[in-house]
Formats: structure tokens, C-alpha cells, sequence
């Protein structure tokens, strides 16, 4: 139990296009999502964090108009790339809690974001 | 703010070998303490966690105990085998924010050679 799905896994676009990244929670219903950027070879990095139905909390330095987060449904979160640049390219990750199990997350697979 | 520290990898072994990871952290509150372990090309996958002090997290032979008092959170394992290789994440979640937001140490290599 507790899977959650990412989609696309890789994705290369030209610079200046959108891109959108899918997360679903497979088998549960997922009140709060978080996406995360990793670097290589280093840490995870707290984007953002939303909840359903409403707006979605951005970490500091996080620009909220560049990468767009969408919560519609308790199954699915979306994160919109606006306008990538090569700088851009990264490892998304989402993770998925569920009110039941506060203090566990359950992580996505992962997008590796090419920008050319 | 809160953070969390883990020894520089890449730590190599052979398989057999005794493993720590070692992995402090600060926060103001009493947070759970988690270990996640991310395979190569997977998403990181819970390991173990403590969420309060003196608790100890264990899963596939892996141990780690909550140390308040030398704010610890030391990953072990007995006899490691070629399986285990991957990167392991320490990682706190402040609990009285309840905002489930976890803060991750900066990983650590595993590389089990036979």
C-alpha cells in the first residue's frame, strides 16, 4: 500500500516551453503533498507543500509563478514548470501524507527535468 | 532553524562489514526522526523511524536509537550486504508544526562491494 505515482519519469523540453509533472497517490487518499527538488549528489529540497483545495505553500526563495502547483483532487497534485531554462533541470520529487499517518510521507519515483 | 547533519559519503564496505552512518540534528521542538534509503533510479522509501526520545526504529537489520540527549539519530547494521548499496537520507519532521514538512541531511553513499 501507500504508492504514489509520478509521471512523466523523464522529460527533456526547450528552454522557454511549460512542462507539467503528474504525482498521484495510488491506493490512499493524500490530504497533504509535497514537491522537492534534488540536486545531484546532494539533498532533497523542500519546494512547496499543498493541500487539497487550496493554495499551495512555497519555502522561501521558491518562485510561486515559475513553478505552479495545483492540488484538485485528493489523488493529485500537478507542478507546472513556466518558461524553463537550462537552470531548471533537476530531479522533481513529490511525496504524499495522508491524515492517518501523520508523520509519514510516501515518495514518488521521481521526473529528471532535461532543459535544453 | 532546524537541520540535519550527516557524516560525508561516500562510505565503501565490503560485504559482512559493520556499517554506521552517523546523523545529528537541531531543532527546537521534539521532532520524529526518520531514515529513508533511495535505491539506484528509485524514490526514497521510508527505512526506519523513532518518534520519540529512547525509541528505536528497526527494519531489514537496520537500527537506529533517538538520542536526545546527543540529539542522534545513528544509523547501523550489522552485516551489510551488496544489496544495501544506495544513498541514505537522515530526515526530521517538527512535530508541533504539524505541518508534516521533513528536513533531510544531505545523504550518504553506500557502496557494498562483495
Amino acid at each position: 500500500g501507500a504508492v504514489v505515482s509520478q509521471h512523466p519519469s523523464w522529460v527533456i523540453c526547450k528552454s522557454g516551453t511549460s512542462v507539467k509533472i503528474e504525482c498521484r497517490s495510488l491506493d490512499f487518499q493524500a490530504t497533504t503533498m509535497f514537491w522537492y527538488r534534488q540536486f545531484p549528489k546532494q539533498s532533497l529540497m523542500l519546494m512547496a507543500t499543498s493541500n487539497e483545495g487550496s493554495k499551495a505553500t512555497y519555502e522561501q526563495g521558491v518562485e510561486k509563478d515559475k513553478f505552479l502547483i495545483n492540488h484538485a483532487s485528493l489523488t493529485l497534485s500537478t507542478l507546472t514548470v513556466t518558461s524553463a531554462h537550462p537552470e531548471d533541470s533537476s530531479f522533481y520529487i513529490c511525496s504524499a501524507r495522508w491524515a492517518g499517518r501523520k508523520h509519514e510521507q510516501y515518495f514518488g519515483p521521481g521526473t529528471r527535468l532535461t532543459v535544453t | 532553524g532546524d537541520s540535519v547533519t550527516q557524516m560525508e559519503g561516500p562510505v565503501t564496505l565490503s560485504e559482512e562489514a559493520f556499517l554506521t552512518i552517523n546523523c545529528t540534528y537541531t531543532a527546537t521542538g521534539y521532532p520524529s526522526l526518520f531514515w529513508y534509503v533511495q535505491y539506484p533510479g528509485e524514490g526514497l522509501q521510508l527505512l526506519l523511524k523513532a518518534t520519540k526520545a529512547d525509541d528505536k526504529g528497526s527494519n531489514k537489520g537496520f537500527e537506529a536509537t533517538y538520542r536526545k540527549e546527543t540529539t542522534s539519530f545513528h544509523l547501523e547494521k550489522g552485516s551489510v550486504q551488496v544489496s544495501d548499496s544506495a544513498v541514505y537520507f537522515c530526515a526530521l519532521n517538527e512535530d508541533s508544526s504539524n505541518t508534516g514538512k521533513l528536513i533531510f541531511g544531505q545523504g550518504t553513499t553506500l557502496q557494498v562491494k562483495p
